[in-house]
């Protein structure tokens, strides 16, 4: 059965701290992983990786994929509050009209 | 920067009663989305459409859903009899293509309450 495990579910760091938020995969036909951020609605995209080893990065956000290993991560450096929302990996799959999302996990930035 | 858009944003039913949530994709975009959310739960994929018709369903997309492109604007998710369990946040999608690497954008959602 095909699934998206994140972990942890729920994080809570002070503004300032570095996070990692992991995301592991079994699904057949991969073709690439997707990173959201979930705020108070829809969810809005970060990262698109479909190669191993090669660091996406956008301003304090950073995300790798390792695909012999079937997972990827993603680091916030220096949060700030604005960061707080909950972080959905999705598994895209050849041949499939339809995005494949985990449980996603909250984080929580406190000042 | 274009979007996509949809309405209402709240929307408060009886059950048993049929809804239409209704979405506008972005204008060059050729695949088409719904996914919903229980409050709490993970987002959970419900139809994809292409070319007017329906490409990929889940188990949730049943006989009480149904999808549809009326013009060449709108995509339209219809439930015909709410139940209790409808109550979610339904997002609509839409994408430039499947065929290679691209990323879907998500509309704000309708949250639907089911009473």
């Amino acid at each position: 059965e095909d699934k998206v495990v994140q972990s942890p579910l729920s994080l809570v760091v002070h503004e300032g701290d570095t996070v990692t938020l992991n995301c592991s995969y079994e699904v057949t036909n991969f073709r690439s992983l997707l990173w959201y951020k979930q705020e108070k609605k829809a969810p809005t995209f970060l990262f698109m990786l479909t190669s191993s080893g090669i660091e996406k990065k956008s301003g304090r956000l950073s995300s790798i994929l390792d695909k012999k290993e079937l997972f990827s991560i993603l680091n916030i450096t220096a949060t700030q509050t604005g960061d707080s929302a909950v972080y959905l990996c999705d598994v895209d799959q050849t041949g499939a009209n339809n995005l494949f999302f985990g449980t996603g996990t909250r984080l929580t930035v406190i000042p | 920067e274009p979007e996509v858009t949809q309405t209402p944003s709240h929307q408060v039913t009886q059950m048993g009663q049929e809804v239409i949530l209704r979405c506008v994709p972005i204008s060059n975009h050729l695949y088409f989305y719904w996914y919903r959310q229980i409050l709490g739960q993970k987002v959970e994929f419900l139809v994809s459409f292409y070319n007017n018709e329906i490409s990929e369903k889940s188990e949730i997309f049943d006989d009480q859903f149904s999808v549809e492109r009326p013009d060449g604007s709108n995509f339209t998710l219809k439930i015909r009899s709410t139940k209790l369990e409808d109550s979610a946040m339904y997002f609509c999608a839409s994408s430039l293509d499947r065929g290679g690497v691209a990323e879907a954008f998500f509309g704000q959602g309708t949250r639907l309450t089911v009473v």
